[in-house]
């Protein structure tokens, strides 16, 4: 199975900060990753695919890069609807992984 | 608009089978890949498979040996079938289109409870 490590595991902020969430595949995927947000009791929405495609809708604040194995999710300035959980998650295998999620919260 | 609709009991019996519905409008289901992900409370997301309709599917090793999905296409649902549920398997459960390799569309979710 591919191993997806997200880092840092939790993170705190204020509204217009510029912050990074990095994701470490065990193995090379290429640019088969891709980046959702998860609000508390809701479904995750897709933001990011193919590492640095942004999905349709998706404000441009947020941005992707990276392949190979190391990948980040940027968000330029903070708004307060950003407050969630991300989740990395590899497409290059048929299994499916998703990263452990990090929690961004308010400082 | 396309819209993704989980249903099934709430609540099901460790040992039993834990059988759940998705709905889905706005587009066919003979067009896309579908899967199923679930997501233990407070925990991460886990991939449990998914199916085509021409029939082929694939699951998680982890579960294989219980799951099965599967498609009506007259109906344009896509089904869910976990066999010798425990306490492990309650989550919320979700299905999700995938297109270029990511899961664009989800279903709200339906909460599932292994309890006696």
């Amino acid at each position: 199975d591919i191993q997806m490590t997200q880092s840092p595991s939790s993170l705190s902020a204020s509204v217009g900060d510029r912050v990074t969430i990095t994701c470490r595949a065990s193995e090379t995927i290429s640019s088969k990753l891709n980046w959702y947000q998860q609000k508390p009791g809701k479904a995750p929405k897709l933001l990011i695919y193919a590492a640095s495609s942004l999905q349709s809708g998706v404000p441009s604040r947020f941005s992707g890069s990276g392949s190979g194995t190391v990948f980040t999710l940027t968000i330029s300035s903070l708004e307060p609807e950003d407050f969630a959980t991300y989740f990395c998650q590899q497409s290059h295998s048929t299994l499916y992984t998703f990263g452990q999620g990090t929690r961004l919260e308010i400082k | 608009q396309v819209q993704l609709r989980e249903s099934g009991p709430g609540l099901v019996r460790p040992s039993e089978t834990l059988s759940l519905n998705c709905t889905v409008s706005g587009t066919s289901i003979s067009s896309y890949y579908w899967f199923w992900i679930r997501q233990p409370p407070g925990k991460g997301l886990e991939w449990i498979g998914y199916t085509f309709h021409t029939g082929s599917s694939s699951y998680n090793p982890s579960l294989k040996s219980r799951v099965t999905i599967s498609m009506d296409t007259s109906k344009n649902q896509i089904s869910l079938k976990v066999t010798s549920v425990t306490t492990a398997d309650t989550a919320v459960y979700y299905c999700a289109r995938e297109e270029n390799l990511a899961f664009d569309t989800w279903g709200q979710g339906t909460l599932v409870t292994v309890s006696s």
